[in-house]
């Protein structure tokens, strides 16, 4: 069965940095890009990140290009979020999601994460 | 622009009903269009990848069409426990993954 578990959420002020963590298991880890999507509250889906296989390149929404850096570990089955310069509009609730194997189609949710950005 | 315009915003029916949830595209999409449901509380799940396939453990009940720039998930008789926010997803040229804004259906 797969298995995400996000972990790291929580309360920063704006301009400050929170790094995010997801632990895959119950799939062959190395075989699926993997995703961060997030909610604001009472709002839609918005992707924010994905890392391809090797970790070796990750891309990113505008809205926060420059600002988070997507990795993984294929070592620990994990990916991470680094997140800096954060924004009172970055408050939402972040998920991990693994790619189907066609690509580009969410398979798999982590229970996701609450960042709340406010001073 | 890639935008997917979802209607209606809510859907309000009885338990047995049929419900039909519309997902418009700005440009032709190709068939990387995907619907999930999300309950209050709770992560969004894969309901149907690929237009019209039904990902693992769906029931039979929910189905996917389309082509071209509209697509239709189709619930064929509503129970309770589908009362949940619907999005569709599309592949995109910018950002890999866009996201309609969501259609509410809600149980009488």
């Amino acid at each position: 069965e797969v298995q995400l578990l996000d972990s790291g959420g929580g309360l920063v002020q704006p301009g400050g940095s929170l790094r995010l963590s997801c632990a895959a298991s119950g799939f062959p880890f190395t075989t699926y890009w993997m995703n961060w999507i997030r909610q604001a509250p009472g709002k839609g889906l918005e992707w924010v990140a994905n890392v391809n296989l090797d970790g070796s390149e990750g891309y990113y929404a505008d809205s926060v290009q420059g600002r988070f850096i997507i990795s993984r570990d294929n070592a620990k089955n994990s990916i991470s979020l680094q997140m800096n310069s954060l924004k009172v509009e970055d408050t939402a609730v972040y998920y991990c999601a693994k790619d189907h194997i066609r690509g580009w189609t969410l398979d798999s949710w982590g229970q996701g994460t609450l960042v709340t950005v406010s001073s | 622009e890639n935008v997917l315009t979802q209607s209606p915003a809510t859907l309000s029916l009885s338990p047995g009903e049929r419900a039909t949830l519309s997902c418009r595209a700005t440009v032709i999409v190709d068939n990387y269009l995907a619907w999930y449901q999300q309950k209050p509380g709770q992560a969004p799940r894969l309901l149907i990848y690929g237009v019209s396939n039904r990902a693992t453990g769906i029931p039979a009940r929910f189905s996917g069409s389309g082509s071209g720039t509209d697509f239709t998930l189709t619930i064929s008789s509503l129970e309770p426990e589908d009362s949940a926010v619907y999005y569709c997803q599309r592949r995109g040229g910018g950002p890999p993954v866009i996201f309609g804004g969501g259609t509410k259906v809600e149980i009488k």
